[in-house]
C-alpha cells in the first residue's frame, strides 16, 4: 500500500519554464490537497480539491493551477516559473469518512526555480 | 483571517527534558486540532489529534496535547524528551465549515541534545 505517492521528487527548472506535479493515491480518499513548505512559514494551502471534479483555491494560489484528473490523481501545475516557488511542494490526501480532515502526506518535491 | 500562531520557532532541550510547545488559533466555529511532525528526510505524519470529547489527546510516543477553548490553545507536551524526538512539529487547524481546509502554524524545530 503506497499511500500518496508524488513525482517528481526533485527538479530544477529555470525561470520561465513549466512543469507538472503529480500525485496520486491509493487510499480511496475522496479530497487531495497541495501545500508548499517553505522555512519560518509553515504549509501553506495552494489549492484544494474537496471530491473528484471539485477545486477551490488555498491561501497562496497565484501562479499555479490544478486538475482533479480522476478519483486518485491530482496534479499541480506551474506554468510559468519564478524563483519565489522555489519550495518543497507536497500532496496530501483525506479520507472522506473521516470527519476530522486528518492529512496524509506525501514524501513531497523539493522545486528549485533558477 | 484564520490562522495558528506557534510561540517557539526553535526549541533546544536536553533528553529527559519537559516540553511544552504552544499553539494558539484563530477560526470561527467548531474545529479540529492536529499536530503534525517531520522527522529529518521525512514526510509529514498525524501526532495527535482533537475533534471533540475530553479536550485531552494523547498521541503516538508519549506526546499529549491539551484543547483549552477559553484560550483557542492546544499544547503540546511531552513529560521527557529524548534524542530522537529531534524533529520539526507543526501545528494545524479546520473545520468542517471551513471545507477541511487545513491551515498551519510556522512550525517549531526540536533539537534534542543527548
Amino acid at each position: 500500500n503506497a499511500g500518496v505517492t508524488q513525482t517528481p521528487k526533485f527538479q530544477v527548472l529555470k525561470t520561465g519554464q513549466s512543469m507538472t506535479l503529480q500525485c496520486a493515491q491509493d487510499m480511496n480518499h475522496n479530497s487531495m490537497y497541495w501545500y508548499r513548505q517553505d522555512p519560518g512559514m509553515g504549509l501553506r494551502l495552494i489549492y484544494y480539491s474537496a471530491s473528484e471534479g471539485t477545486t477551490d483555491k488555498g491561501e497562496v494560489p497565484n501562479g499555479y493551477n490544478v486538475s482533479r484528473l480522476n478519483k486518485r490523481e491530482f496534479s499541480l501545475r506551474l506554468e510559468s516559473a519564478a524563483p519565489s516557488q522555489t519550495s518543497v511542494y507536497f500532496c496530501a490526501s483525506s479520507r472522506s469518512s473521516d470527519n476530522t480532515g486528518e492529512l496524509f502526506f506525501g514524501e513531497g518535491s523539493r522545486l528549485t526555480v533558477l | 483571517a484564520q490562522s495558528v500562531s506557534q510561540h517557539n520557532h526553535h526549541v533546544i532541550l536536553s533528553e529527559a527534558a519537559s516540553l511544552e510547545l504552544g499553539c494558539n488559533y484563530s477560526y470561527g466555529g467548531t474545529v479540529n486540532l492536529f499536530w503534525y511532525v517531520q522527522y529529518p528526510g521525512q514526510h509529514l505524519q498525524l501526532l495527535l489529534k482533537y475533534f471533540s470529547g475530553d479536550p485531552l489527546v494523547k498521541g503516538i510516543k508519549g506526546f499529549e496535547a491539551e484543547f483549552i477553548k477559553s484560550k483557542f490553545s492546544f499544547n503540546l507536551r511531552k513529560p521527557s524528551v529524548q534524542w530522537s524526538d529531534t524533529a520539526e512539529y507543526f501545528c494545524a487547524v479546520n473545520s468542517m465549515t471551513g471545507g477541511f481546509k487545513t491551515i498551519f502554524g510556522a512550525g517549531t524545530r526540536l533539537f534534542v541534545k543527548a
